[in-house]
């Protein structure tokens, strides 16, 4: 158990749809990382917080955004939802002082139909 | 645009061989290389990680072998064990220590037979 929760595990919806995708990060962790993973891409890294804060962003859709609560859980909201969003997205912590590692959680698999 | 290419994309080992998986980056102003392995159903989780300033690094059976001048680093499994079947990222980052993101390559699906 890495210590990162995500919810919820598994989602099914229709395009044109909006989600919400929910990471507690690890307790005492600042830092949190969004990836979407999909079968031909791998890990794609979407946006980065660090203490409420967006730090860096990476290849995230336009339709897609996220925040960073003052209790330091996030949310990854995707919004007109395509089949091509079908994916296992995961959160991602990272510890202070910074040793590089990142601890996931278990992800999210999202299903557009 | 891939920062790190991986491959091969899938592997096949007997129990007892050695797994081998390749890493390739352009980027030089990377310092940090984890390689994530990651189970089914899971999440990845750091299996071992190297910086630059040391050409390889061992954690009992796994040896990060590190080439900096050709910008290449790889995965050694050695005495291969079913337990191992999983699927195994190599990553890279720079000025990790400032918390920048972790750059994936596609991933190896590794197969120990038994």
């Amino acid at each position: 158990d890495s210590g990162v929760t995500q919810t919820p595990k598994h989602l099914i919806t229709a395009t044109g749809q909006r989600v919400t995708l929910r990471c507690s990060p690890r307790s005492g962790d600042l830092s949190v990382y969004w990836y979407q993973q999909s079968l031909d891409q791998g890990l794609q890294f979407l946006i980065q917080y660090y203490n409420g804060e967006e730090r860096a962003k990476g290849n995230i859709l336009e339709r897609f955004s996220a925040q960073q609560f003052p209790d330091l859980h996030s949310e990854l909201n995707l919004s007109s939802l395509e089949l091509g969003d079908s994916a296992l997205y995961f959160c991602a912590s990272r510890p202070y002082p910074n040793t590089g590692e990142l601890f996931f959680g278990e992800g999210s698999r999202l299903t557009v139909l | 645009q891939q920062q790190v290419k991986q491959s091969p994309q899938s592997l096949i080992v007997q129990k007892g061989g050695i797994s081998i998986i390749n890493c390739a980056y352009e980027n030089t102003a990377f310092d940090y290389f984890p390689w994530y392995q990651q189970f089914p159903g899971k999440g990845p989780a750091l299996l071992i990680a190297i910086r630059p300033d040391v050409s390889e690094k061992k954690e009992g059976r796994f040896t990060i072998s590190f080439n900096k001048s050709a910008k290449q680093f790889s995965l050694h499994i050695m005495d291969s064990q079913p337990g191992d079947s999983a699927t195994y990222f190599c990553a890279a980052s720079k000025n990790s220590n400032s918390g920048y993101a972790l750059n994936f390559g596609k991933g190896t699906s590794l197969l120990v037979t038994p």
